[in-house]
């Protein structure tokens, strides 16, 4: 499968202040990446598709201009939290989108906390 | 909204089979099947896929029936560190929309 990495794993942040998560596609060219979030004993939520080049595409419900996606390259893909609150504080996920139907590598995840 | 249901929750002995049931009545011909599993703060793991025949990798069974509307992912001998929530996701399109999953619990 392919090998993801995601920076950092874990983030204390003030409110108010923004926090930008990485997503790596290390020895794939992905040119779709796939964002979710996680909250407490809940299970994973799709939030939005970033595509290589493009806008990324968001679920209904996911605020775009609170959640900024940038894929500026087929090996990157970040996900910035804009001005955020207590409510923000998750567990996001990212993963590449392989293009075949073989099974998605995950991100080891990025615990974010807002205080 | 996933295409799924599972059970929410269910327990295993360690070194025993662990049998995890998935209904996926809605499935279309073209549609896969997936495993995944997550244990506690860490991104899910892919475990087996199948479109209509079994599968079996090193990891786990997977054991689909004729008619593609359950199928079943056998763990043959369960250790304690498979402890974990799994999740049977049916593909749309080229996302992985989750469900709620069946949080495994192996006993020693």
């Amino acid at each position: 499968g392919a090998v993801v990495s995601q920076h950092p794993s874990w983030v204390i942040c003030k409110s108010g202040t923004s926090v930008k998560i990485e997503c790596r596609s290390l020895d794939f060219q992905a040119t779709t990446m796939f964002w979710y979030r996680q909250f407490p004993k809940q299970s994973l939520m799709l939030m939005a598709t970033s595509n290589e080049g493009s806008k990324a595409t968001y679920e209904q419900g996911v605020e775009k201009d609170k959640f900024l996606i940038n894929h500026a390259s087929l090996t990157l893909s970040t996900l910035t939290v804009t001005s955020a609150h207590p409510e923000d504080s998750s567990f996001y996920i990212c993963t590449p989108d392989r293009g075949d139907s073989g099974g998605y590598t995950f991100g080891s995840g990025t615990r974010l906390t807002v205080v | 909204d996933a295409k799924t249901t599972q059970p929410p929750s269910m327990d295993c002995a360690e070194g025993r089979a662990a049998n995890l049931p998935c209904n996926h009545s809605t499935i279309s011909g073209n549609e896969y099947v997936y495993w995944y599993r997550q244990i506690h703060s860490q991104g899910p793991q892919y475990i087996i896929h199948g479109l209509k025949n079994n599968e079996t990798n090193e990891m786990a069974s997977l054991i689909i029936t004729e008619d593609r509307k359950s199928s079943t992912l056998i763990l043959p001998h369960a250790t304690l560190r498979d402890t974990a929530v799994y999740y049977c996701i049916v593909r749309e399109r080229n996302d992985m929309r989750f469900g709620a999953g069946t949080r495994l619990t192996v006993k020693p």
